[in-house]
């Protein structure tokens, strides 16, 4: 069955540093998204991706944030400069052309600043 | 701006007794998909079942059962014969129309299913 992968499962950086949490959707899928989720709360909306461009980002997606689909298969989440409250578990999902298509989730990088 | 309410922070109950987990959601949005996912232990999210708005419909796959109520606003889940294995966080979730049907999901609190063997 097709899944959502994602790299590394864990990354741990020094404050300031970048980051680039990498994903591969599921092969046919359309739409791709990224979600955070700070340890212990609930999973939060930061971007998505149609079209090889932003569709939509929440006000957590700032300036430090950007996504990419540099090839056919991957799409990149990049922090550019990290601060202690970035630290979170970061989920990829993806979806098929429906609106009513499930978004599928991948297993999730655990991000730790330091 | 589209809500999801979980109530229930945490539960347990003793192994094989039946539990349901609580949402309710408010949007405006008149064609919607609620979804529920579990996140076990390792921390993945898995996708359990989505319910569109005009299908009110309850569903049965297993032990598990979902009752949606449009009335209420509810999309509830029961655990039937509750096993160790259940044990998860589980979060109700509500896709939202969005800038070129983006359908971005909004997420509940979740809720903390414990079984107790």
């Amino acid at each position: 069955e097709p899944e959502v992968t994602q790299t590394p499962s864990h990354q741990v950086t020094q404050m300031g540093q970048e980051v680039i949490l990498r994903c591969v959707p599921i092969s046919n899928h359309l739409y791709f998204y990224w979600y955070r989720q700070i340890l212990g709360q609930k999973v939060e909306f930061l971007v998505s991706f149609y079209n090889n461009e932003i569709s939509e980002k929440s006000e957590i997606f700032d300036d430090q944030f950007s996504v990419e689909r540099p090839d056919g298969s991957n799409f990149t989440l990049k922090i550019r400069s990290t601060k202690l409250e970035d630290s979170a578990m970061y989920f990829c999902a993806s979806r098929d052309f429906s609106p009513a298509d499930t978004q599928y989730f991948g297993p999730g990088t655990r991000l730790t600043v330091l | 701006a589209q809500k999801v309410t979980q109530a229930q922070t945490e539960i347990s109950v003793v192994e094989k007794e039946d539990v349901t987990l609580d949402c309710v959601y408010e949007t405006r949005d008149t064609t919607y998909y609620l979804f529920w996912y579990k996140q076990p232990p390792s921390g993945e999210l898995v996708f359990l079942i989505r319910r569109n708005s005009f299908d009110e419909q309850n569903e049965i796959s297993g032990r598990y059962s979902w009752n949606f109520q449009k009335s209420t606003s509810s999309f509830n889940f029961t655990i039937t014969a509750s096993q160790v294995v259940d044990s998860a966080v589980y979060f109700c979730a509500l896709s939202e129309r969005s800038n070129f049907g983006n359908e971005k999901l909004t997420f509940g609190t979740g809720t903390r299913l414990t079984i107790i063997p």
